[in-house]
């Protein structure tokens, strides 16, 4: 079965710096499809950029952009110009074709925005 | 659009009752999915419906637990009877079917029972 590892509970950042989080994978898949989602203290989940594992391009979305090595099997968010309203829970998610059709969630990275 | 719809927001009872969590999907999407978040287990697929049929329930813990999904527009998550290590933030989402596409998400019910 597919495992997603995010292996940093807790990271912070100086508002205006730029900061990674850090998420593995495992899978014997070729082609699937890659999420990060924010989670605020309001505790919806938003999506925030998602990649597809056959693009080798990587997806930006205006601050946001990630870092995906398809071997390494992994997929990495940068946040540049970090912001306070940047500070959540961010969960990488992996959601592949095969054995099953839904979402596999990592545990989770809590961001702390320093100003 | 509005989004899934979650309702309640909140829900506080006590251990033994009854509780029923819902959830309106977004028009168009075929799958619905209902995931539990607690602190220790993280996000946990409890069931997922594809064209109101559902597909895999294996995540649902025990017969206490229980989902529908009588149309395309409406789909219950009900415990029965309810115990405090249920309490946890009960999330539905939605999605067309493309992975491309991922899941939309409601605003999620907290659930508390005491």
């Amino acid at each position: 079965a597919q495992t997603v590892t995010q292996s940093q509970p807790e990271m912070s950042v100086q508002e205006a710096e730029t900061v990674t989080l850090s998420c593995t994978y495992d899978t014997s898949e070729s082609d699937y499809y890659l999420f990060w989602y924010k989670q605020p203290p309001s505790r919806q989940m938003i999506l925030v950029i998602r990649q597809e594992a056959y693009k080798q391009q990587n997806a930006t979305e205006n601050r946001f952009s990630v870092n995906f090595q398809k071997a390494a099997k992994s997929f990495s968010l940068k946040i540049s110009d970090s912001q306070l309203g940047d500070a959540a829970m961010y969960f990488c998610a992996y959601w592949g074709n095969e054995d099953n059709n839904d979402m596999r969630f990592g545990a989770g990275t809590r961001l702390t925005v320093k100003p | 659009d509005a989004g899934v719809i979650q309702s309640p927001r909140h829900e506080v009872t006590e251990m033994g009752q009854e509780v029923t969590l819902r959830c309106k999907p977004i028009s168009g999407h075929d799958y619905l999915f209902w995931y539990r978040q607690t602190m220790m287990r993280g996000l946990e697929l409890l069931i997922y419906f594809n064209n109101n049929v559902p597909i895999d329930d294996s995540g649902m813990p025990e017969d206490r637990f229980s989902a529908k999904m009588p149309n395309a527009s409406f789909s219950t998550l009900k415990i029965q009877p309810s115990e405090p290590r249920d309490s946890a933030v009960y999330f539905c989402a939605s999605s067309p079917g493309l992975q491309h596409y991922g899941y939309t998400f409601g605003s999620g019910t907290r659930l508390t029972v005491v």
